[in-house]
């Protein structure tokens, strides 16, 4: 089946040092991958996708690359700021379901100035 | 509108009680979804329409939840009897097609007390 294995949070980090935040995944097949972000009292947003194997995502700072030979899709940004604090979200589609997304379990980002 | 609007933000009713989620898509949307987040957890996907119909309500977690969306655009979620494990953050998601950026509303926290 399909499942998605994120890391545990939260993640406390002082202001503009390196994150990393781990995405493991099971699928049918070579899905697109994608990092959703949810701020605090918003609701889910897009934050980075890759759609093919090697693929590099990235926005905000942030970058994802999409390693098939690890089934991996790894969250990094090089230097967080504050207003980075919020829960991640790694996710795979189900194609074949009619594009429903498989999360992982979020992991709460907090970065202090 | 220029969002997915869901409505009420919040609501709180007693065990066993009926209740309706309301979720407007963005318009011109054919799919849409509807996930369930449990605190600390990452959307659970419960039922999937393509315009008017349920293309996909495999998880849907039993005969209590039913979903409609009789003119393609506006769904509700209902809950028969609802119980305390109810409790959570109902979230709908539109997107144009399956392989498009699906965007989420604030979602509905749903508080059986």
């Amino acid at each position: 089946g399909n499942s998605v294995t994120q890391m545990e949070g939260p993640v406390t980090l002082s202001e503009e040092a390196f994150l990393t935040i781990n995405c493991t995944y099971t699928a049918t097949g070579y899905p697109s991958l994608f990092w959703y972000v949810q701020y605090p009292g918003e609701g889910l947003q897009l934050l980075l996708k890759a759609t093919k194997a090697d693929d590099k995502g990235s926005n905000k700072g942030f970058e994802a690359t999409y390693r098939k030979e690890t089934t991996s899709f790894h969250l990094e940004k090089g230097s967080v700021q504050v207003s980075d604090s919020a829960v991640y979200f790694c996710a795979l589609p189900v194609y074949n379901q009619g594009g429903k997304l498989i999360f992982g379990q979020g992991t709460e980002l907090s970065v202090k100035p | 509108g220029a969002g997915v609007s869901q409505t009420p933000s919040n609501k709180v009713t007693e065990k066993g009680k009926y209740v309706e989620l309301r979720c407007d898509p963005i318009s011109g949307h054919t799919a849409l979804y509807w996930y369930r987040q449990s605190l600390g957890q990452g959307p659970e996907f419960l039922i999937y329409f393509q315009g008017t119909g349920a293309a996909d309500d495999s998880g849907l977690p039993n005969d209590r939840f039913f979903a409609v969306r009789p003119e393609g655009s506006v769904s509700t979620l209902k809950i028969q009897r609802t119980e305390r494990g109810d409790s959570a953050v109902y979230l709908c998601a539109s997107r144009e097609t399956v392989n498009t950026e699906a965007f989420f509303g604030q979602g509905t926290r749903l508080t059986v007390v």
